[in-house]
Parts: structure tokens; C-alpha cells; sequence
């Protein structure tokens, strides 16, 4: 099976503006959740989506937002960006959604620069 | 305040040597998972216990799941180059969010 892959896997941006990363999960995964890691905060939770549903929702402002498409796909967007969004941004899929075991597996990641 | 503590934060050791990696909680959880990532590339999914006790093997790597379920341990016998990488602990909270630990930086110099 293939992993989870993640477009684009680079990305600058400059200050205010927004940004839309994308996410396909390993097939027939139908949970994905995404993660900011950051040197000095590590990985965060941002939000969980199944069946094209929020799940779970990280302490995120509302400038960061999802959604997950009805074949599971997902894309997050980031509005009005700020400096201290620069972060690796990683999507995991999991097979079946919580409570059982919730294991991830995560793609390769997008690495944002704002500028 | 992590609601996973990881310790050491850095550890740089000689290859053929015996390191241990603690990830621990004042927290109950349903489960614990290990992963490794390298430079560049994702998290990779090592290891779930789920049961108080239980102990896993994976090779070289031991991992170890507190009886109370707050606590965990990886331990790596005789570290190779290859072993080099970031380790973080994540702990699922009965369906909730999972919460990662701030990780472990290990580099084996050979």
C-alpha cells in the first residue's frame, strides 16, 4: 500500500497571506488528523477528521481550518498567516477512528516558511 | 506544563552502548504508542502497549508500559548508527486527542 503523501512538501509564504496544504491517506484510512511540530513546542494536535467530520479539535485559533472530502482526502488552510506558523505541518491517517488504539501514520510532511 | 514528560531530551552515546528513554505522566492512558523520525521525514510508528505491564520487543528495542498505565520506557541494547533519530512518546486518552511528548534526541556516534 502506499503511504500517506502530503503536497506540497515545501512552501514559502510571506506574513497575511493564506496557504492550503494537502493530504491522501493510506488507502481505505478514513480518520486523518493533523500536526504542527515546531523546535519548541513539538508535535501539536491541530484537528482530527472522519466521514468528512471534525472529531477533535487542538488549541488552535481559528485561523487554522479543515476539511476532509468523501474519499477521505484532506486539506488544511491556514488564513492570515503570522511568523510563528513557520512549522513543519504533518497529516496522519489511522485506519479506524478513536477510541481504539489511535494509531498514526503520518506522511512526509510540508514544511512552511513564513517570511 | 507537558502532559508527557520525556527524558533525557538529548542523549549522544558511543555505538554498542545501552541507553533507556522515559516518557512519563501524572495521566491515565488507554494506550501508549512509540515512534522514530528521522531528519526530513514523519513520524514512524514503532510500538503500542495497551496493557498495565506489558513488555514488547522489537529487535534490539524493549519497551515497557507502566502497571498503572502513566508511564513508559524504550530501552535500545547495543545502539547502532541506524538507531540515530528523534523519539517520541503519544499517549491516547480513551478516544481523545493523542498527546505527544516533547521527544527524545538520540545520536549514536560510531
Amino acid at each position: 500500500k502506499a503511504g500517506v503523501t502530503q503536497t506540497p512538501r515545501y512552501l514559502i509564504k510571506t506574513r497575511g497571506q493564506q496557504v492550503t496544504l494537502s493530504c491522501s491517506p493510506i488507502s481505505g484510512h478514513r480518520s486523518v488528523s493533523w500536526y504542527q511540530q515546531t523546535p519548541g513546542q513539538g508535535l501539536q494536535f491541530l484537528f482530527e477528521y472522519f466521514s468528512e467530520t471534525q472529531r477533535n479539535k487542538g488549541n488552535f485559533p481559528g485561523r487554522f481550518s479543515g476539511r476532509q472530502f468523501s474519499n477521505s482526502r484532506s486539506e488544511m488552510n491556514v488564513s492570515t498567516l503570522e511568523l510563528g506558523d513557520s512549522a513543519l505541518y504533518l497529516c496522519a491517517s489511522s485506519p479506524i477512528a478513536a477510541p481504539v488504539k489511535n494509531e498514526q501514520f503520518f506522511g512526509p510532511g510540508t514544511r512552511l516558511t513564513v517570511l | 506544563t507537558q502532559l508527557l514528560e520525556q527524558s533525557p531530551q538529548f542523549l549522544s552515546i558511543q555505538e554498542g552502548e545501552n541507553l533507556t528513554v522515559y516518557c512519563n505522566s501524572s495521566s491515565v492512558f488507554s494506550s501508549l504508542q512509540w515512534y522514530r523520525q528521522e531528519p526530513g521525514e514523519g513520524p514512524v510508528l514503532l510500538v503500542t502497549v495497551v496493557t498495565g505491564g506489558e513488555v514488547k520487543k522489537l529487535k534490539r528495542l524493549t519497551f515497557q508500559f507502566g502497571d498503572a498505565r502513566k508511564d513508559s520506557s524504550l530501552h535500545i541494547t547495543a545502539a547502532q548508527p541506524g538507531d540515530t533519530g528523534l523519539y517520541l512518546c503519544a499517549g491516547d486518552r480513551y478516544g481523545n486527542k493523542l498527546v505527544f511528548g516533547a521527544g527524545t534526541i538520540l545520536r549514536v556516534k560510531s
